[in-house]
């Protein structure tokens, strides 16, 4: 098992584009949740999905960000119109069931120029 | 307000020295204290947790509830341990993701 895995690791965006975030999560896990952590911070919940289903997303920023988990393919997290307070590293971890221990990636590294 | 704090972003200490990583929380009940670490290019880890009351790596964590305090302690520090190390809580009826993190110590362990 290849671990949960996201891509890409370093993303640089201009201000105003869009990025794009995956995470596949570990085989057998469809639980996924992102969280983002900002300079000098500790890692803050986003979004938890089920396959199709967001299931919570009271830490995702109500304009410019959305998340989804399709039944086929990687979860993304998606940060339209970029800006520089975006740049972060943006986790995500994944769980066979609700409540039981997450495993998390190896994070992507935003950069806003 | 719920919050953890780990004071140190960064702790340089020789290998075989003991090493503590101080981790203090503020939460109004009884919360579940858990360690996580991050080597070099790897993903987030769990290493410990408290109600576990177990030894993993050689690291232990003892939750001290007058203390408000539940910090990381290994007797005689490796090379290997050098890693970022965060400390987590979640409320009694928290979900599994609704972690409260510290933001991180950098543990450097000299040759």
């Amino acid at each position: 098992n290849a671990g949960v895995m996201q891509n890409p690791r370093h993303l640089v965006r201009r201000r105003g584009q869009e990025a794009r975030l995956r995470c596949s999560p570990m085989k057998g896990h469809s639980h996924v949740y992102w969280y983002r952590q900002l300079p000098e911070e500790g890692l803050k919940f986003m979004v938890y999905l089920q396959k199709e289903n967001i299931i919570d997303e009271s830490g995702m920023p109500k304009e410019r960000f959305s998340a989804e988990f399709p039944k086929e393919g990687p979860s993304i997290l998606r940060i339209q119109q970029v800006v520089r307070g975006d740049s972060a590293a943006y986790f995500c971890a994944s769980s066979p069931y609700t409540n039981t221990e997450a495993f998390f990636g190896q994070g992507t590294r935003l950069t806003v120029v | 307000a719920q919050r953890v704090t780990q004071p140190e972003k960064l702790l340089s200490v020789f290998k075989g020295a003991p090493v503590e990583l101080k981790c203090n929380y503020s939460y109004s009940g009884s919360p579940e204290l858990f360690w996580y670490v991050q080597y070099s290019r790897q993903r987030l880890q769990l290493l410990l947790r408290h109600i576990s009351r177990e030894s993993i790596k050689g690291f232990t964590a003892d939750l001290n509830k007058g203390e408000t305090s539940f910090h990381l302690k290994k007797p005689f520090a490796q090379e290997e341990d050098s890693a970022m190390y965060y400390c987590a809580l979640s409320g009694p009826m928290d979900s599994n993701y609704q972690l409260i993190w510290g933001a991180g110590t950098k543990l450097i362990i000299k040759p």
